[in-house]
């Protein structure tokens, strides 16, 4: 069974604290992906990779950062979480080849006061 | 113009009846295209892809019109379980043999008893 993780199903922050949300899978999936998902707004995304080392910003990275150092794993930065950023946080993975269907983890509920 | 538009609903429908949702996308470079489904507090989850000749699984049909840039999901003989949000999602090529994908905010369908 296909699995991605996320370190936190919950997190509450201050604002101006660092945050680290992780992701990992058990796919080998080359990309990976994470997006926030607000209510009205739908998902959005917030940077992708298409492999180790490599990343390209989405369509709202303002005020984010990623880490991907190991093909499973893929790290989203908060530098100085603000109150605006209190959002559901979804990673998720996919194959470079075929249909490219992303599997999702079960996100990350962030509220940063 | 929004990439992907779809009807926010909700759509309210008693238990056996059908129901459809539309979907538009603006950017006549799409390559494939997808129905997602997400519960509510869950992570979205892959429901169908849509082909050009249009595919059917079980009681779902998905449709695709390049033209018109139009693509429809119809459920028939509606369950209580099918009671969730439907994402429309059309992916576009982004280079380094990856490809974004892009979510229309959902139709929320409840399914009444």
């Amino acid at each position: 069974d296909v699995k991605v993780t996320q370190s936190s199903r919950y997190l509450v922050k201050r604002t101006g604290e660092k945050v680290f949300l992780e992701c990992v899978q058990d796919m080998d999936h080359e990309n990976m992906f994470w997006y926030r998902q607000d209510p009205g707004l739908g998902l959005r995304l917030i940077y992708f990779s298409y492999d180790v080392k490599m990343k390209e910003k989405g369509d709202i990275p303002e005020g984010y950062s990623v880490s991907r150092e190991k093909k499973e794993r893929f790290s989203l930065i908060l530098e100085s979480a603000s109150t605006n950023q209190t959002s559901m946080y979804l990673c998720a993975s996919s194959r470079r080849e075929g249909l490219n269907e992303q599997f999702f983890g079960p996100g990350t509920r962030l509220t940063v006061l | 113009r929004k990439e992907v538009e779809q009807d926010p609903g909700p759509f309210n429908v008693p238990e056996g009846a059908t129901v459809a949702f539309n979907c538009t996308y603006s950017n006549s470079a799409s390559q494939s295209f997808f129905w997602y489904r997400q519960d509510c507090r869950k992570e979205p989850k892959l429901l169908m892809s849509v082909y050009s000749s249009g595919n059917e699984d079980g009681r779902f049909t998905a449709q695709l019109n390049r033209a018109s840039q139009y693509i429809s999901l119809l459920i028939r003989d509606s369950k209580l379980s099918d009671s969730a949000t439907y994402l429309c999602v059309v992916t576009l090529y982004s280079g380094a043999g990856s490809y974004q994908l892009t979510f229309g905010k959902g139709t929320k369908l409840s399914v009444i008893p």
